[in-house]
């Protein structure tokens, strides 16, 4: 039972190139969501899905894009990388039942836009 | 609009001494909330959480923290600090009434002094 992969751990991007973060989840959760982490800032929810076919916007979506064909994968997309977008980005999946809640979160992956 | 404040950017505290962090929150609807600690350069990991029942919560690696309603606050503390809980904390709050989307507080740095 790996819970949350996400590849690649490290990346680095030129301007305006393009790139998915994948994020692959074997729980068989319906949520899942993508968060961006700055210093100072915590993390931030870009995108998130509650189910194959279904996603929405989070706090900062501009510049990523996010699809959800199978319950077990939700990659995020950069279809133009800007330097604003160097930063820490990880997945999470959501459990929840009537008197339980958890989260489970990815290892992360490092994205440089130089 | 949903959200954590965390007051205190960096703590310094000795070891061997008590340590609080502070948490509030401005929800609307019956929030859960977690503390989060995070290593440099590593993933999130889970201290505790609170989804209902008893407000005074015991976590991971002797900490605990206790939800107060009427102060709309979830502050974390220890009694007796080590060297090795110099990390970054973050509150988070989440409600089913919004979507179970997690809002995190921008983190405190905590540095222990020998």
């Amino acid at each position: 039972n790996a819970g949350v992969t996400q590849t690649p751990k490290f990346q680095v991007l030129k301007t305006g190139q393009s790139m998915t973060l994948q994020c692959a989840q074997d729980m068989n959760h319906e949520y899942m969501s993508w968060y961006r982490q700055d210093p100072g800032m915590g993390l931030r929810l870009i995108h998130y899905s509650v189910g194959a076919g279904i996603t929405d916007q989070g706090e900062v979506p501009n510049g990523y894009n996010v699809s959800r064909s199978t319950t077990e994968d939700f990659p995020l997309r950069l279809l133009s990388a800007a330097p604003s977008q160097t930063s820490v980005y990880f997945c999470a999946t959501l459990i929840q039942g009537d008197l339980y809640v958890g989260y489970t979160f990815g290892s992360g992956t490092r994205l440089t836009v130089v | 609009a949903q959200s954590v404040t965390q007051p205190d950017i960096h703590i310094t505290v000795s070891e061997g001494a008590s340590l609080e962090l502070r948490c509030n929150y401005s929800y609307g609807a019956t929030p859960y909330l977690f503390w989060y600690v995070q290593s440099p350069g590593q993933g999130l990991q889970l201290l505790l959480k609170y989804f209902s029942g008893d407000t005074l919560v015991q976590g991971i690696k002797g900490f605990e923290a206790e939800f107060k309603r009427s102060q709309s606050s979830f502050n974390l503390r220890k009694p007796s600090v080590h060297w090795s809980d110099a990390a970054e904390y973050f509150c988070a709050v989440g409600a089913m009434e919004y979507g179970n989307k997690l809002v995190f507080g921008a983190g405190t740095i905590l540095r222990v002094k020998s």
